[in-house]
């Protein structure tokens, strides 16, 4: 499996500031997905990067909101702008892996706490 | 009706204990299955995929049931470290990627 280098782990901004959570990965990988958790529920896809392209969205997400960069295929940023506290949530980055690309690994994540 | 639903939980069950969680999905044509364990302020890890045949890694053992869209998670001989959030997983059959995540299970293993 890859290993993927989040960062930061944690931070908290204040409303209308904006963060851009990075994500490295060992290895070259064609697609780097971004996920957001909040509190208590389950992973919600936000978008798909791809190198060369511009960023896919998933439903609800906007790249005003959650622009994305993917300068090569090693890495990916996702930047929360223009915050506010429902903002407040975990982001991750994760790439494919297993012997068909059927399975997601995971960065540590990124928990935003926004004031 | 959600994608993949989950009985929140938490069990809490004695150490040594058996426990087993359940999942229902609702595309029928879904291909693969996972499950994936999280800890407190942790990302996900794949704990194992589920296949039609089943399968079993140790004290753990999936199972996968397509005629009624369920998926099951077996612990046997709970441990203290078992103490996590199961997260059912499910490829719908039209993505190579887009997994749909259930809100999870919570387990606490008490002493």
């Amino acid at each position: 499996s890859a290993v993927i280098s989040q960062k930061p782990s944690r931070d908290i901004c204040q409303r209308g500031t904006s963060l851009t959570i990075q994500c490295q990965v060992d290895s070259q990988v064609t697609m780097m997905f971004w996920y957001r958790q909040q509190p208590g529920q389950s992973l919600t896809l936000i978008a798909t990067a791809n190198q060369g392209s511009e960023a896919t969205y998933e439903s609800g997400f906007v790249i005003d909101k959650f622009p994305i960069s993917r300068p090569n295929l090693t890495f990916s940023t996702l930047t929360v702008s223009n915050m506010s506290p429902e903002d407040s949530s975990i982001y991750l980055c994760s790439v494919e892996g297993g012997a068909t690309n059927e399975k997601l690994f995971f960065g540590s994540g990124t928990q935003l706490s926004v004031l | 009706r959600k994608e993949v639903e989950q009985d929140p939980g938490p069990f809490n069950v004695p150490e040594g204990a058996t426990v087993a969680f359940n999942c229902t999905y609702s595309n029928s044509a879904s291909q693969s299955f996972f499950w994936y364990r999280q800890d407190c302020r942790k990302e996900p890890k794949l704990l194992m995929s589920v296949y039609s045949s089943g399968n079993e890694d140790g004290r753990f053992t999936a199972q996968l049931n397509r005629a009624s869209q369920y998926i099951s998670l077996l612990i046997r001989d709970s441990k203290l470290s078992d103490s996590a959030t199961y997260l059912c997983v499910v490829n719908p059959a039209d993505s190579s990627y887009k997994l749909i995540f259930g809100s999870g299970t919570r387990l606490l293993v008490r002493p």
